[in-house]
């Protein structure tokens, strides 16, 4: 079936450091890719997407690269800020799927920024 | 422009009975989606909808129904509450351009406690 698997959280960085959130997915076909970010007590937001391979997916210093070979989005960003602090999911949508907009999602990786 | 909303933010609710949430997508968006987050985990889809026609289901009992009405607002019911139903319920829009999966934008959620 289709599955995404995130990196065990929590994280815990100080300000300006990098961040690596590690996804890698299962999926039939070719799916499209996206990363959604949810603060505190709020719902889902879209961070970034990418619908084929190679595709480069980049939102407020975000950054995430469909690699097809090793089946994933990692997320990136250079330089992370407090405001960054929130919890971060990858999520799959597998196409061709009769006009299915169902999207699987990973567990989430919690992210704490301390300044 | 107004996002996805959805009401109510908060509902406490016991055991064996029913409720409705209800959700309003963004203007111009004919899909509806219905997610259940339980504490710590990502979204489960639960229903779509398209032009009022189901489009998706998850993997949820029959006490779980859904319909679309013809602005594209949407409802999600359910029956005979179970302890385990507590949870964060999202609802998510998209234009569904050319009648195809598209990118999908979330509300803040309705929390549901069952005493």
């Amino acid at each position: 079936g289709n599955s995404v698997t995130q990196m065990e959280g929590p994280v815990t960085l100080s300000e300006e450091a990098f961040l690596t959130i590690n996804c890698t997915y299962t999926a039939t076909g070719y799916p499209s890719l996206f990363w959604y970010v949810q603060y505190p007590g709020e719902g889902l937001q879209l961070l970034l997407k990418a619908t084929k391979a190679d595709d480069k997916g980049s939102n407020k210093g975000f950054e995430a690269t469909y690699r097809k070979e090793t089946t994933s989005f990692h997320l990136e960003k250079g330089s992370v800020q407090v405001s960054d602090s929130a919890v971060y999911f990858c999520a799959l949508r597998r196409n061709g799927q009769g006009g299915s907009e169902k999207l699987v999602f990973g567990k989430g990786t919690k992210l704490t920024v301390n300044p | 422009d107004a996002g996805v909303t959805q009401s109510p933010t908060h509902l406490i609710k016991t055991r064996g009975q029913h409720v409705t949430l209800r959700c309003s997508p963004i203007s111009g968006h004919k899909s509806v989606s219905w997610y259940q987050q339980v504490l710590g985990q990502g979204p489960q889809f639960i229903f779509q909808y398209y032009e009022k026609e189901e489009r998706g289901r998850g993997n949820f009992p029959d006490r779980f129904s859904a319909r679309q009405f013809p602005n594209y607002s949407s409802e999600l019911n359910v029956n005979a509450l179970l302890l385990g139903d507590s949870a964060l319920y999202l609802c998510a829009s998209s234009p569904m351009r050319q009648g195809g999966p598209d990118t999908q934008y979330f509300g803040p959620g309705t929390r549901l406690t069952v005493l």
